[in-house]
């Protein structure tokens, strides 16, 4: 089946920065969504995105959908440490197929 | 139920013995799924409910593993002759719509074999 793959793998961020994470596949995508599971904790879902070109925001969160549908990125404004945690995308359509996820650490 | 619920939260088994993993899901949510995390790595994929459709065993990673779920609501996750390498969290998600809709997780069981 399709895979999605994320990239980094580690996200170590210096608090107030700015920074990206990235969710490719090899083919096109019927939607993607994002989930963010804190340590110790279950995923819980952020985003649906569904559209060519989608753009969605979420306070300090930004999520886009690639014009082809084969990518994803969510980029984080002013990281705070309430920011850390594993971030997975996942792509819909038939069933959820998560990606590896990025390990988000904070450093105050 | 609010949310899914899983029971038990924590298993700790003797290798060999057979472990039987509950999964409540939301109320109407015709999509279950399991999926298995390991120590700080990813989800893994085991399988997949859709109402009364065949379930998606593709993830399943031996026979020991099998998956049941009655009257399109509890699911029942079960491991026989358990492995030390079968240690890991399994977590069980619901959804309204097959891969379209938000997936609602449990907090998961933790299982451990000694």
């Amino acid at each position: 089946g399709q895979q999605v793959m994320q990239i980094p793998q580690y996200q170590h961020v210096q608090e107030g920065e700015d920074f990206t994470t990235y969710c490719n596949s090899s083919t096109t995508l019927s939607n993607i969504q994002w989930y963010k599971q804190r340590p110790g904790g279950h995923p819980v879902f952020l985003i649906q995105l569904v559209k060519s070109g989608e753009v969605k925001k979420q306070k300090r969160l930004t999520f886009q959908f690639g014009e082809a549908k084969k990518n994803s990125s969510l980029h984080i404004t002013a990281t705070q440490t309430t920011d850390v945690g594993t971030y997975f995308c996942a792509e819909g359509g038939y069933k959820l197929s998560f990606g590896a996820g990025t390990t988000v650490t904070v450093r105050a | 139920g609010a949310g899914v619920s899983q029971s038990p939260s924590n298993k700790v088994t003797e290798k060999g013995k057979d472990v039987e993993l509950r999964c409540d899901p939301i109320s109407g949510h015709t999509a279950l799924y399991w999926y298995r995390q390991s120590l700080g790595q990813g989800l893994e994929f085991l399988i997949y409910f859709q109402g009364n459709s065949a379930p998606d065993k593709s993830g399943l990673p031996s026979d020991r593993f099998s998956a049941e779920r009655t009257g399109g609501s509890v699911s029942t996750l079960t491991i026989q002759r358990t492995q030390q390498e079968d240690s890991a969290v399994y977590l069980c998600a619901s959804s309204v719509l097959r891969g379209e809709g938000k997936a609602f997780f449990g907090q998961g069981t933790r299982l451990t074999v000694v």
